[in-house]
Formats: structure tokens, C-alpha cells, sequence
């Protein structure tokens, strides 16, 4: 069975600082897909970043990045210059390209509180 | 452009009552969704649709419906409402083909005592 482990159920950061949250993930298949999705107070999920896996080039969106390591199945998600904003639960996610399953395995999530 | 919609936001239910909730999108899209998220479980699938007329059951599918009857609405019913359907529950949409990511609603938080 696909899964996804999110091992830090909560981190924090200080403002301006720059945090990493940890994604690990379990799959037979050789191309998919992993997102990381953020959860503000409000409840809205919101797509932070999108990594496929035949794509060896990290995905970077303004202040998020990711380090994907396909070999050893890990996909950490690294925010800079953290701001208040950016406090929210972060959710890891992947998908299969291929076999149907319209399924998006999420994993529990890390709860990120940032400091003033 | 509103994207993603759910009504209603909350709502408390008595065990054994029915109701229904209802997701609609205005951005044309064929796939949409129903998952639950639970504190500590992250988001389960519930039931999904590929298209106007079809659905087809996820992960948790037990004790709810869905119906399809119109392309930008996606209608989740539950029958006899249990406590244990106590959850926030999403609605999401995605075009077809090449996966890129869902597009979600803000979440309905549904309680039954």
C-alpha cells in the first residue's frame, strides 16, 4: 500500500528564519506524483508546490522549495525567509501517474507555528 | 471567479438524521471529490466522479452517497448521520489528464451528536 509519513507533528520557526518539514513516502511505482498542501485557520488547502518524479530538477516556488530524493523516497519541503503567514498545517501528498486510482494519499501533517 | 463552493460552511446534526452537501465549481472541470479529514488522519477519499453521470467510490465510501446529475455540482448525502461522521469534509476538483494538483473548497464541519 502507498503511504506517507509525516514523522514532526509540529515544528516552529522564527520569523525570516528558514525551516524544513519532512516528507517520506512508501511506492512501488516509478512515476508520480507529490505535492505539499497548506491548511491556514481559514481551512482552505492550498497547493504550495508539485514535483513529478521523472523530473530530477527540484521544484522551486518563490520562497518554497523542495528537496526530492527519489531513491530514498524522501520530500522535504523548505520555506525561507519564514513569515507569519506561513503558519499553517502543511500536508505532504503523492499520487501515481499511472493505474487508475483517482486517489490522493495524504499524510497526517506537520503543524508549523512561526514567531514573531 | 468563486472556483470551488460548499454550502453549507457548518452544521450539527442528530444521530439518524439526513442531509446533504453540496460542492460547486464554476471552472469547468470533469473530475471532482469528496474527501473527510480527521484530526490525526490527514484527508481520506470518500467517493469521486469522473464526469456529469458517473461516481465511483473511494477509501471511505461507507454510510454516504453521491450524485452527479449536473457538471459543476457534486452532491454528498448522508443517509443516517452517525457520530462517527463527525469530520471536516472537502470538496475538490482537477481537469483531465496530466495530474497537476486539486482545486479545493473551504470545508463543511459537520457534527453529529
Amino acid at each position: 500500500a502507498q503511504t506517507v509519513t509525516q514523522s514532526q507533528p509540529e515544528m516552529s520557526v522564527q520569523e525570516a528564519e528558514t525551516v524544513t518539514l519532512s516528507c517520506t513516502y512508501d511506492t512501488s511505482e516509478s512515476d508520480y506524483y507529490l505535492f505539499w498542501y497548506k491548511q491556514p485557520p481559514s481551512r482552505q488547502m492550498i497547493l504550495v508546490i508539485r514535483q513529478e518524479a521523472y523530473k530530477q530538477q527540484n521544484a522551486t516556488e518563490n520562497r518554497f522549495s523542495v528537496n526530492f530524493q527519489k531513491a530514498a523516497k524522501s520530500f522535504s519541503l523548505k520555506i525561507s525567509d519564514s513569515q507569519l503567514g506561513d503558519a499553517a498545517m502543511y500536508f505532504c501528498a503523492y499520487r501515481p501517474t499511472q493505474g487508475g486510482s483517482e486517489k490522493l494519499v495524504f499524510g497526517k501533517g506537520t503543524k508549523l507555528t512561526v514567531n514573531p | 471567479n468563486a472556483g470551488v463552493t460548499q454550502t453549507p460552511k457548518f452544521r450539527v446534526l442528530k444521530t439518524g438524521q439526513s442531509m446533504t452537501l453540496l460542492c460547486a465549481q464554476d471552472m469547468n472541470h470533469e473530475y471532482m471529490y469528496w474527501y473527510r479529514q480527521d484530526p490525526g488522519m490527514g484527508l481520506r477519499l470518500i467517493h469521486y466522479s469522473v464526469g456529469e453521470g458517473t461516481t465511483a467510490k473511494g477509501e471511505v465510501p461507507d454510510g454516504y452517497n453521491v450524485s452527479r446529475l449536473k457538471k459543476q455540482n457534486f452532491l454528498l448525502g448522508l443517509e443516517s448521520a452517525a457520530p462517527s461522521q463527525t469530520s471536516v469534509y472537502f470538496c475538490a476538483s482537477r481537469r483531465p489528464g496530466r495530474f497537476r494538483g486539486y482545486t479545493f473548497g473551504s470545508g463543511t464541519r459537520l457534527t453529529v451528536v
